[in-house]
């Protein structure tokens, strides 16, 4: 069964530090998602990116943040400067279609980075 | 503000008993309603979507319902495994927007 893969699966980082993420969506998806999830809190919604570029944004992936698809499998997030607060897992998801009928959401596995 | 309350906010059941849990939403407008599992550690599996014209979905033992006039769902596990043990999250689209909000979730042990 196709599914979403990420690495690395676990990073350790310095405060200001950069930190790539990467995430390879199934194949045929064409919608592309970060989400993050703080240690016991809710699952939150970072970027959405379609046709190669950013479709929709949440509060939270300020200047800090940024995508990037480098080629026909990869989907990045990178945090240029890293802060305490960055500490969480990140999942890139993807999705085949939106609009109606709503388009079921892939979501890999997940990364969990903890930042000292 | 879309909001999505979840409850409870754990449970303890025996296992091959039933259960079910609970999700309220003040989404709207309202697109669909999905219930993801989510083992610790790993990422989300979607269980069911529904959208705002349907009043229930099935999927193996789970079963979720809708009523989008009081805005509430429902997932019921019917005979719960062991390995039923997880978090179940409702998720909730708003119609014109990719952006999902997500509840707390619930967190089930399904004990032997």
């Amino acid at each position: 069964e196709p599914e979403v893969t990420q690495t690395p699966s676990h990073q350790v980082t310095q405060m200001g530090q950069e930190v790539i993420l990467r995430c390879v969506p199934i194949s045929n998806h064409l919608y592309f998602y970060w989400y993050r999830q703080i240690l016991g809190q809710k699952v939150e919604f970072l970027v959405s990116f379609y046709n190669n570029e950013i479709s929709e944004k949440s509060e939270i992936f300020d200047d800090q943040f940024s995508v990037e698809r480098p080629d026909g499998s990869n989907f990045t997030l990178k945090i240029r400067s890293t802060k305490l607060e960055d500490s969480a897992m990140y999942f890139c998801a993807s999705s085949e279609y939106e609009g109606s009928p709503p388009g079921e959401l892939f979501f890999g596995e997940g990364s969990r980075l903890t930042v000292l | 503000k879309n909001q999505v309350e979840q409850s409870p906010q754990s449970l303890i059941i025996l296992e091959g008993k039933n259960c079910t849990l609970q999700c309220n939403y003040t989404v709207s407008p309202f697109s669909n309603l999905r219930w993801y599992k989510q083992d610790t550690g790993r990422g989300p599996v979607s269980l069911t979507i529904m959208t705002f014209s349907e009043n229930t979905k099935s999927n193996g033992r789970y079963t979720a319902t809708l009523d989008a006039d009081t805005k509430q769902s429902s997932l019921h596990i019917t005979a719960s495994q062991l390995s039923d043990s997880a978090s179940y999250i409702c998720v909730v689209e708003p119609s014109g927007y990719s952006t999902l909000t997500f509840g707390k979730g619930t967190m089930l042990l399904v004990s032997p």
